[in-house]
């Protein structure tokens, strides 16, 4: 069966440009995850959902952040006015259920110049 | 203030010796743990897990120990095997959230043939 796909798979933006990241999660699953990955650490928690409501957006760095699941399937990371520090891997992970293993998709590395 | 570390960036064996990975966590609150390999390009994999009733998971080649005193766990992979070469991540959830990964910096494995 299908994983989770994301896309684009590499995405440059120029310093000021708005970005918007999708995930497609494993048809079913409940939960969605996005993560960040900055180069050489290990993926950070940015926010999740459970269908369509996000529940927790602690992991989110900064309010240029926002992302949103509308019909809790699909979901998309946007980021506005793209800084160099936002530079990284975005990792989504769906699972069936909350506490459940989490799968993750092959990530979009944004490179801001 | 990292919570999960992996003090080793990197790691090489040979073919069919033991490889052992090992992480370390600062909260006594993370009450599970897990392991995710990571192959360039694709994002993590779920390896094992282990609960904090438990001190030992095994998986075929994987065998994961968990030291709850020492705030401790490892990774044993016997025997290893080219296929094996990748990046290992440590990560641990719980303190109040079972959904919120916590990851380390991660591992990088060479498994010499």
């Amino acid at each position: 069966g299908a994983g989770v796909s994301q896309s684009p798979r590499y995405k440059v933006a120029k310093r000021g440009q708005d970005v918007a990241l999708r995930c497609d999660p494993i048809s079913g699953h409940v939960s969605l995850f996005w993560y960040q990955q900055a180069l050489g650490q290990g993926p950070e928690f940015l926010t999740y959902f459970q269908n369509e409501a996000q529940l927790d957006k602690s992991g989110l760095p900064s309010d240029r952040f926002f992302a949103e699941r509308p019909e809790g399937s699909v979901s998309t990371l946007k980021i506005q006015r793209t800084q160099q520090e936002d530079s990284a891997v975005y990792l989504c992970a769906s699972s069936l259920r909350q506490d459940n293993e989490q799968f993750f998709g092959p990530g979009t590395r944004l490179t801001v110049l | 203030d990292q919570q999960v570390k992996q003090n080793s960036p990197s790691l090489s064996v040979q073919e069919g010796r033991i490889s052992i990975l090992n992480c370390d966590y600062t909260n006594s609150m993370f009450d599970y743990f897990l392991w995710y390999k990571k192959y360039p390009a694709e994002g993590p994999t779920f390896l094992i897990s282990i609960s904090s009733i438990k001190d030992k998971n095994e998986d075929g080649r994987f065998t994961v120990f968990l030291n709850k005193s020492a705030k401790h766990l490892s990774l044993h992979i016997v025997p290893s095997q080219p296929g094996d070469s990748a990046v290992y991540f440590c990560a641990a959830s719980g303190a109040g959230s079972n959904y919120k990964l916590t990851f380390g910096k991660g591992t990088l494995l060479t498994v010499n043939p």
